[in-house]
């Protein structure tokens, strides 16, 4: 089983509503989780971490954690064309603090 | 805000060759990384790195890796005698203490093997 997997996508929204990205992990023990967003050709930037099971809100993202299932999602609110982009899910390893792995990501495409 | 900086931002080199790929990690970061991604696949952990040594290495960081913080700011990666394979992104990136801190990515070294 892979470590950190997800929905490859393309998922296409229309602009304003809701995307949905979802993330499952293998390591049971993982503690913190982490989205972040990139963009073609540049590097991973941040939108938010969790590590509390239940719902953590940051503006217009939601990351959702449920650790007995292994599962953390990520909701965007009124997309907009400008959240196109490719969705990275990173969790660190309870074997390692020092090793958080990167799934392959999930590209979302807003349609105006 | 403080970020980290990586340098070069693209290099050519030809196989065979070794190259030094350098960041510098956000000074009071103390937990640093090195990550690859090839053209259209997933970012790969190489090696994370902390008290000035290796603290974890992937399947990938074999003897042609290696890592160094040559002094107090910079934090190097070296890829002894390069392979086509190699072409790739390469990101350096930092974190702070805590669990749960984030890590922070520079821009990139897009790394290009003739």
């Amino acid at each position: 089983q892979k470590e950190v997997e997800q929905n490859s996508g393309p998922l296409s929204v229309p602009e304003g509503a809701i995307a949905s990205l979802n993330c499952t992990y293998s390591d049971r023990g993982s503690q913190s989780f982490f989205w972040y967003r990139q963009y073609s050709g540049k590097s991973p930037e941040l939108i938010m971490f969790i590590y509390s099971n239940g719902d953590k809100e940051d503006g217009r993202f939601t990351a959702q954690l449920n650790k007995a299932s292994q599962y953390v999602s990520l909701l965007i609110r009124d997309s907009q064309p400008s959240d196109s982009a490719t969705y990275l899910c990173a969790v660190n390893m309870k074997t390692s603090y020092d090793k958080v792995i990167f799934g392959p990501g999930t590209s979302l495409s807003v349609i105006p | 805000e403080p970020e980290v900086t990586q340098t070069p931002s693209h290099q050519v080199t030809q196989m065979g060759q070794e190259v030094i790929l350098r960041c510098v990690p956000i000074s009071n970061h103390l937990y640093f990384y090195w990550y690859r991604q090839i053209l259209g696949q997933k970012v790969e952990f190489l090696v994370s790195f902390y008290n000035n040594e290796i603290s974890e290495k992937s399947e990938i960081f074999d003897d042609q890796f290696s890592v160094e913080r040559p002094d107090g700011s910079n934090f190097t990666l070296k890829i002894r005698s390069t392979k086509l394979e190699d072409s790739a992104m390469y990101f350096c990136a930092s974190r702070g203490t805590g669990y749960n801190s984030p890590l922070h990515f520079g821009n990139g070294t897009r790394l290009t093997v003739t």
